[in-house]
């Protein structure tokens, strides 16, 4: 069974630009979460896609959005890139929206 | 607005020795709670889920406690190893439809050889 993964492991852009990271579930789950964490900081809740629609927000700007596609991967979409916006961002995929969340290793955004 | 607190920000003990790794929430409305492993840099590995009818999980050295009416959770770990240096997150799970996370800042626990 493959667990979650993210591409890329490690991304550096400039501010104001625009970056998409990408997250692939575990085999048999429908339900992505995205999470932000900022460095020394607990992860905070972006949102969640569960079969392809939006299914909870958090306290995050419009120019974050997301996608999940038929196979349930997802998209993480930023754009106008601040320099808050460097952090470690997480993807956790679940059976069900109210299942547990398994992470993966997460993709580390340096906005410079 | 639910808000989990981990208390203190740093741990550092001798190995082999027994610790408590404490976390508090505001709203008693869970609908699990879970703990957390993160490496530096690394993402989040699960340790114990406690649903909020349960009062405690166990898995090998690690024990986690629920007690959703003072808004309170453990994590014991027995025989404290340097392999167990890291940060721990704890997280709670509102009940309803919307099941994000909200998780507290984490301790970051070292262990001394």
């Amino acid at each position: 069974e493959t667990g979650v993964t993210q591409s890329p492991t490690h991304l550096i852009k400039t501010r104001g630009q625009q970056v998409t990271l990408r997250c692939s579930s575990q085999s048999g789950h429908n339900t992505v979460s995205w999470y932000q964490q900022a460095l020394g900081q607990g992860p905070q809740f972006i949102f969640q896609y569960y079969r392809e629609e939006e299914n909870g927000r958090g306290n995050f700007p419009p120019r974050f959005s997301g996608l999940q596609f038929p196979n349930y991967s997802s998209e993480l979409n930023v754009n106008a890139l601040e320099l808050d916006d460097s952090a470690l961002y997480l993807c956790a995929s679940s059976y069900m929206p109210a299942y547990e969340q398994y992470f993966g290793p997460g993709t580390r955004l340096t906005v410079t | 607005k639910q808000e989990v607190t981990q208390i203190p920000a740093a741990l550092s003990v001798p190995e082999g020795e027994n610790l408590v790794l404490n976390c508090s929430f505001t709203d008693s409305a869970i609908y699990n709670l879970q703990w957390f492993r993160q490496d530096p840099g690394k993402g989040l590995t699960s340790l114990l889920l406690i649903q909020s009818s349960q009062r405690e999980q166990t898995s090998g050295r690690l024990n986690a406690s629920l007690d959703k009416s003072s808004g309170r959770s453990t994590l014991y770990i027995a025989a404290s190893q340097p392999g167990d240096s890291a940060t721990y997150l704890c997280a709670v799970r509102p009940t309803g439809a919307n099941s994000k996370l909200t998780f507290g800042k984490g301790i970051t626990l070292s262990v001394r050889p």
